[in-house]
Parts: structure tokens; C-alpha cells; sequence
């Protein structure tokens, strides 16, 4: 079945500093990537997506590149703010309806 | 309309009693989605609406519960006999349906979710 692996948290970072949270899947077929954001209190926020091998999304700073070879979907950010602390979510879409997530990563930026 | 909303935001129920949530998408939707989260996990998808007809359920909605959408609009999600294990943020989301090569890809915007506490 299908299944996402996202790195462990918390991360800790200061503000301006660079971001990196790993994700890699395992999924029949081809599917669609996402990175979803859950800032305190809120709902999930669709971060960004790409939909098929090598596409990049971005969105806010972040990117993330959806690499078929090594089965990955790293979240990046070059230069992080304190408002970008949340929990980063990295999930997956194959042909059944439903989204598979990862278990996220909470991301506490320090000023 | 703001969005998808759920309601209420909090429950707390003592074991063996049944509770009733309640998702209302946004307006133009008619895919209705409930994922459950669990403390330090990601969500996990418990069953799916296309207009009224529910056409998913995963191996995770026991007997005990039970979802509806009997207008194709708001949807409720009930759990009867609840059990502590069932203590969890129950997620709804909803999107429009796609066409083509899309189907099932467009976004699905998720509620601030119902926080179950059962003691």
C-alpha cells in the first residue's frame, strides 16, 4: 500500500536560517505529491503540490522537488521567519480518492 | 462562505456514550472527505462523499461508526459506544470534483477539525 516517511521532529531553527525536511513515499503507480502546513489552531493548508515526476512546487519560499528516482518529496526553504513556525505535513494522492500523509514535522522558528 | 467548518471543536464524553459531529463544506464542493488524527501522527482517511453517496470507508470506520450526507451537503460523522481509543481530531475536508486526467486531484481544504476526548 501506500506510505509516506517524513523526517522526525521537532525542528528548531533561528530565524533566517535554511530549511530542510525530508520526505520519501512508496506508492503503486503515479502519484501526486503535497506538502501541507497546520499553523496553531488552524486547519491543514495545502503548502504546495506537483503532479508528476521532476515537477517542482513552491508556494510562500518553500519548494519542493518530486524526485521519481529516489522516491522523495523534500520540503525546502532558503531563509525562514518566525511565522512560519507549524507543523509541515507531506502526503500523497495515487488514484483512490483519499490522501496518504506522513506523520509531520513540527518547525518552531526562533527570532 | 470562509470555508469548511466543523462543529463542535471540542467534545468531551465519558465511555460507552455516542457522539455526533457535524462537517459543513463549502458551498460548491461534492467531495466530502473524514480523516482522523491521532496525537504525534499524520491523518488517516476514514471514508469519502461524492454528493450523498458515500463510496469509501476504510478498514479504520469499525461498525461503531458512521457517516452521512443525506443532501449531498453537510455530512455527520457518529460514534456509538465510544471507547478511549477513539479519542482523536476527527478531519473534514471537501473539494470539488475533477475531470480527466485530474479526477480526484483537485485540492480538498480541510475544517479546523473536533477535538474527542473520551474519559
Amino acid at each position: 500500500g501506500n506510505s509516506v516517511t517524513q523526517m522526525e521532529g521537532p525542528v528548531t531553527l533561528s530565524e533566517e536560517a535554511f530549511l530542510t525536511i525530508n520526505c520519501t513515499y512508496t506508492a503503486t503507480g503515479y502519484p501526486s505529491l503535497f506538502w501541507y502546513v497546520q499553523y496553531p489552531g488552524e486547519g491543514l493548508q495545502l503548502l504546495l503540490k506537483a503532479t508528476k515526476a521532476d515537477d517542482k512546487g513552491s508556494n510562500k519560499g518553500f519548494e519542493a522537488t518530486y524526485r521519481k528516482e529516489t522516491t522523495s518529496f523534500h520540503l525546502e526553504k532558503g531563509s525562514v521567519q518566525v511565522s512560519d513556525s507549524a507543523v509541515y505535513f507531506c502526503a500523497l494522492w495515487s488514484s483512490n480518492y483519499k490522501l496518504t500523509f506522513g506523520k509531520g514535522t513540527l518547525l518552531t522558528v526562533n527570532p | 462562505d470562509t470555508g469548511v467548518s466543523q462543529d463542535p471543536r471540542h467534545k468531551i464524553t465519558k465511555r460507552g456514550q455516542n457522539v455526533t459531529f457535524r462537517c459543513d463544506p463549502i458551498s460548491e464542493h461534492n467531495r466530502l472527505y473524514w480523516y482522523r488524527q491521532t496525537l504525534g501522527q499524520g491523518p488517516e482517511f476514514l471514508t469519502y462523499f461524492q454528493n450523498e453517496a458515500q463510496l469509501e470507508k476504510s478498514r479504520l470506520l469499525s461498525d461503531r461508526f458512521s457517516a452521512e450526507r443525506p443532501k449531498g451537503s453537510f455530512s455527520t460523522l457518529e460514534i456509538q459506544r465510544t471507547e478511549q481509543g477513539d479519542s482523536a481530531m476527527y478531519l473534514c475536508a471537501s473539494s470539488t470534483a475533477g475531470g480527466g486526467g485530474t479526477v480526484g486531484l483537485n485540492e480538498q481544504f480541510f475544517g479546523p477539525g473536533t477535538r474527542l476526548t473520551v474519559l
